[in-house]
């Protein structure tokens, strides 16, 4: 089974970029897995922030895009501020006709 | 405004059974595919369920094939997930989320969960 795979943890300095990754067990991401990102802080649902690899969700900063690199996706956040700190989560869609989550980076901001 | 409400949850017996509905306004709802997606206590999200516009395609995790079917009633505007066969594994907040154009392109607005708890 393919599994998704997300750094467990990321920090960064306020006003700085960050690259989160997203990849496979077993192959490359590419666009044809449609990568999707979403943000949830603790004790609330989560809000989609890309999907389609890079489109950006309605009402979501210019600060966040998304990106194939290498053989992964890529969330980068440039200039971080604090209430960026959060839980980030990607979706992969499969084959199969189901889609994935990686079991999420939990980002610090200090 | 996109509103998904969802309701349902509650405690439930292993082995029991359980439907969560969530009622959806704001969109034209027989146009747009509808996701299940789940976070179990202290835990990452997992997706559950897809179903397209019209209700006819459905696709299931493993973990809860065979056991939870999803469903749609578009003149209601109301998606609605039957949990059968319980396991206390399934303890979790279950979201109830509206796709973009097609469900592979991920999901788009989310609603604030219903949660459901197995134990005995």
């Amino acid at each position: 089974q393919t599994v998704v795979t997300q750094e467990p943890s990321f920090s960064v300095s306020p006003g700085g970029t960050v690259t989160l990754t997203c990849g496979l067990s077993s192959g490359s991401v590419s666009t044809s897995f449609y990568p999707s990102w979403y943000q949830q802080t603790p004790g609330h649902a989560p809000r989609t922030l890309i999907y389609t690899t890079n489109t950006r969700s309605s009402g979501v900063p210019d600060r966040f895009s998304g990106s194939i690199l290498g053989n992964k996706a890529a969330l980068t956040i440039t200039g971080a501020q604090a209430d960026d700190e959060s839980d980030y989560y990607c979706v992969l869609y499969m084959s199969s006709g189901i889609s994935v989550f990686g079991g999420g980076t939990k980002l610090t901001v200090l | 405004e996109v509103q998904l409400v969802e309701s349902g949850g509650g405690l439930v017996q292993p082995g029991g059974s359980l439907t969560l509905s969530c009622s959806a306004s704001g969109f034209t709802f027989n146009t747009y595919p509808m996701h299940w997606v789940r976070q179990a206590p202290g835990q990452g999200l997992e997706y559950v369920s897809a179903i397209n516009g019209n209700g006819v395609s459905t696709v299931y995790a493993d973990s809860v094939k065979d056991r939870f079917i999803i469903s749609r009633d578009n003149s209601k505007n109301t998606l609605y997930l039957h949990l059968s066969s319980l396991r206390p594994e399934d303890t979790a907040v279950y979201y109830c989320v509206k796709g973009h154009q097609w469900a592979k392109y991920g999901m788009d607005v989310w609603g604030q969960g219903t949660t459901v708890t197995v134990s005995s």
